[in-house]
């Protein structure tokens, strides 16, 4: 079965920053990576996503992902980050098995951004 | 277009209550799937459906049951509420049953006294 980690709970950082949110995966075939982030009392919205090709996707909000099969990793970065950047965020994997796939997620990385 | 739409928001329930979770997408989204979320957790798969007709469980299925009987509509039903299943629930569908990209609704936060 697949898992995710997310190895922080918690990250601080100062508005204008660069961050890095870490993700590591454990999926025997090639997998398919998300990042999804959650505002307070709200849904989960997609960043971006990787199913095969460049490494180096880019998502909404000016979000970048790199997939490294060899590290089983996927982070999440961002040059600068806004205060509107704080919220929770989660890296997911995709198993297909029978034809279908079932997402899994990390236990999320709670980003704070101070002034 | 509304996405996926769960109602109710908020409810709270007694041990031993049952209640229906609604969950209905507008997308024609095949894949259709409940998530809980506890703090410290991250999202657990409860069950999910790959189409009319057909269900699966997932991580955590136990005191939950749920139907299929329309592309639109994917209800989750507690049988008998428990503490433990406090939670915050999510429904999610996808357009695809292989790639899994999901699109999520805003929660259902449920307390069971």
């Amino acid at each position: 079965a697949q898992s995710v980690t997310q190895p922080d709970i918690h990250i601080t950082v100062s508005e204008g920053a660069s961050l890095e949110l870490r993700c590591n995966y454990s999926y025997g075939a090639t997998p398919y990576l998300f990042w999804y982030v959650q505002s307070p009392g709200q849904g989960l919205q997609l960043l971006l996503k990787y199913f095969s090709g460049d490494t180096l996707v880019q998502g909404i909000k000016g979000f970048e992902a790199e997939f490294k099969r060899s590290q089983s990793s996927f982070n999440l970065r961002k040059p600068s980050v806004h205060w509107s950047d704080a919220a929770e965020y989660f890296c997911a994997v995709g198993a297909v098995g029978s034809g279908y796939s079932t997402l899994t997620f990390g236990k999320g990385t709670m980003l704070l951004v101070s002034p | 277009n509304a996405g996926v739409t769960q109602t109710p928001k908020f409810q709270v329930l007694k041990t031993g209550q049952s209640m229906t979770l609604q969950c209905a997408q507008d997308m024609n989204h095949e894949y259709m799937s409940w998530y809980r979320q506890d703090p410290g957790m991250g999202l657990r798969l409860i069950h999910y459906s790959v189409g009319a007709g057909i269900t699966d469980q997932g991580e955590v299925p136990n005191g939950y049951n749920v139907s299929r009987s329309t592309t639109e509509d994917f209800p989750l039903r507690l049988l008998s509420a428990a503490p433990s299943q406090t939670s915050v629930y999510f429904c999610a569908s996808s357009y695809s049953v292989t790639t899994g990209e999901l699109f999520f609704g805003e929660g259902s936060r449920l307390t069971v006294l």
